[in-house]
């Protein structure tokens, strides 16, 4: 399996701009989760989805983030506008499995100018 | 509500040496704990994970971690650490990270 794959790796855009992060999880986990890591504020949950459904998005900052999962093989995190604070790597993770145990993708390194 | 302490942003450790990375925890149940490594640009891996039963927690890598209920607390050991160890450790109770430490080799 080649694990949880996000795209893109990385992405740089201007202020106003509409910012679409995409994940697609490991086959057969049936959680995925989006996190936002910075140097102030550390690793966040921002939303997850259980059997494609959300469950918790308590943690997604305000009204210009949403997030979709419309099948059980894609997911996305969609900013809109955004703003330079919304510069940070976002995580997907996945979670299942024998052990249910999350695996986290490599992230995507978003720059908003 | 849930949270987790890691009271040491930065360690320096020598080559051959052990190490200890601790985390407190607050958690109103038995909670589910995890330790996760970081590598610069990389996301995080798993090292090990406590749901229940022993209370010592065997890890890859050679690490270990060891629950202690009393203490609130699930503190990262190693008994001889390599330059490769070198990364950003996260401890975490279910879906809640620690703010990380970060962990120097010194040769």
């Amino acid at each position: 399996d080649a694990g949880v794959i996000q795209s893109p790796r990385h992405e740089v855009t201007e202020m106003g701009q509409e910012v679409t992060l995409r994940c697609k999880p490991i086959s057969g986990h049936n959680s995925l989760f989006w996190y936002r890591q910075t140097m102030m504020r550390g690793l966040e949950l921002l939303i997850y989805f259980n059997n494609n459904v959300p469950i918790d998005d308590s943690g997604m900052p305000e009204d210009r983030f949403s997030a979709k999962m419309p099948n059980a093989s894609f997911s996305t995190l969609k900013i809109q506008p955004s703003e330079p604070r919304d510069s940070a790597v976002y995580f997907c993770a996945s979670r299942g499995g024998r052990y249910n145990e999350q695996f986290f993708g490599p992230g995507t390194r978003l720059t908003v100018l | 509500a849930q949270s987790v302490t890691q009271p040491d942003i930065h360690i320096t450790v020598s080559e051959g040496a052990s190490l200890e990375l601790r985390c407190n925890y607050s958690y109103g149940a038995t909670p589910y704990l995890f330790w996760y490594v970081q590598s610069p640009g990389q996301g995080l891996q798993l090292l090990l994970k406590y749901f229940s039963g022993d209370t010592l927690v065997q890890g890859i890598k050679g690490f270990e971690a060891e629950f202690k209920r009393s203490q609130s607390s699930f503190n990262l050991r190693k008994p001889s650490v390599h330059w490769s160890d070198a990364a950003e450790y996260f401890c975490a109770v279910t879906l809640v990270f620690g703010t990380g430490t970060r962990l120097l080799v010194s040769p």
